[in-house]
């Protein structure tokens, strides 16, 4: 089993919602910071946010608050929301497990496979 | 918002060879520096921790140091499983920043 899983659409339309959940099979979802990050070939990698537990959030202000994450413990789920996409959120998007405190909450050291979404009509 | 500067962004070698990947950061991140390894539709991988701890179970072939903003990714020996694509990530402050990658080719 994968430890942590990218799923969602693949494709999304102009101005929409991008939505897209992580499911995490390694640890307990509610003790640790989980970021979204992104990788595409004209910007390279990008960090997202981060969310933990009950509702510790930090944003990429690059964004401009089109981000939402959250998070459910019962399914240990992490979700992400991106709204109002143009072709330029078009990466393969990443979730990562970061450390338990502040300070720590990039520290990476596991991180899904990633999953492509493409922005387009 | 921090900037790194990773180099070179593609690198050729033989087994046996020794190779460093470089990244330079725009200001003092103290020892916030990690190293990852990523093959195509796989998971990355954690390397090098706070710049120069090695992640428990990676080779001992993979090393990482710093001089003041300037942080290596060195590995020796190489191996053809070691082709892959490698960055930097800063996580001293926030927006948390990448290197802009390094392909290896064996």
């Amino acid at each position: 089993q994968v430890p942590l899983q990218e799923s969602g659409p693949g494709l999304v339309k102009p101005s929409e919602t991008l939505s897209l959940t992580c499911s995490v099979s390694v640890t307990s979802i509610n003790s640790y910071y989980w970021s979204w990050i992104r990788k595409s070939p004209g910007k390279g990698l990008e960090w997202l946010g981060c969310f933990s537990y009950p509702g510790n959030i930090k944003q990429n202000p690059s964004l401009r608050g089109r981000v939402a994450m959250s998070l459910d413990a019962s399914r240990n789920h992490f979700y992400l929301s991106l709204r109002s996409v143009t072709a330029a959120d078009t990466a393969v998007y990443y979730c990562a497990k970061g450390g338990k405190s502040s300070g720590w909450e990039a520290n990476f050291d596991l991180w899904g496979p990633g999953i492509q979404v493409t922005v387009s009509s | 918002e921090t900037t790194l500067t990773q180099s070179p962004a593609f690198l050729s070698a033989t087994p046996g060879d020794r190779v460093t990947i470089s990244c330079k950061a725009s200001e003092d991140i103290d020892d916030d520096v990690n190293w990852y390894q990523q093959k195509p539709g796989k998971p990355a991988i954690f390397l090098i921790q706070e710049g120069t701890k090695l992640i428990r179970g990676v080779p001992s072939r993979f090393s990482g140091s710093r001089f003041g903003t300037d942080f290596t990714l060195t590995i020796n020996n190489i191996e053809s499983e070691d082709a892959a694509y490698y960055f930097c990530l800063q996580h001293d402050n926030v927006p948390f920043t990448f290197g802009q990658g390094t392909k290896l080719e064996i």
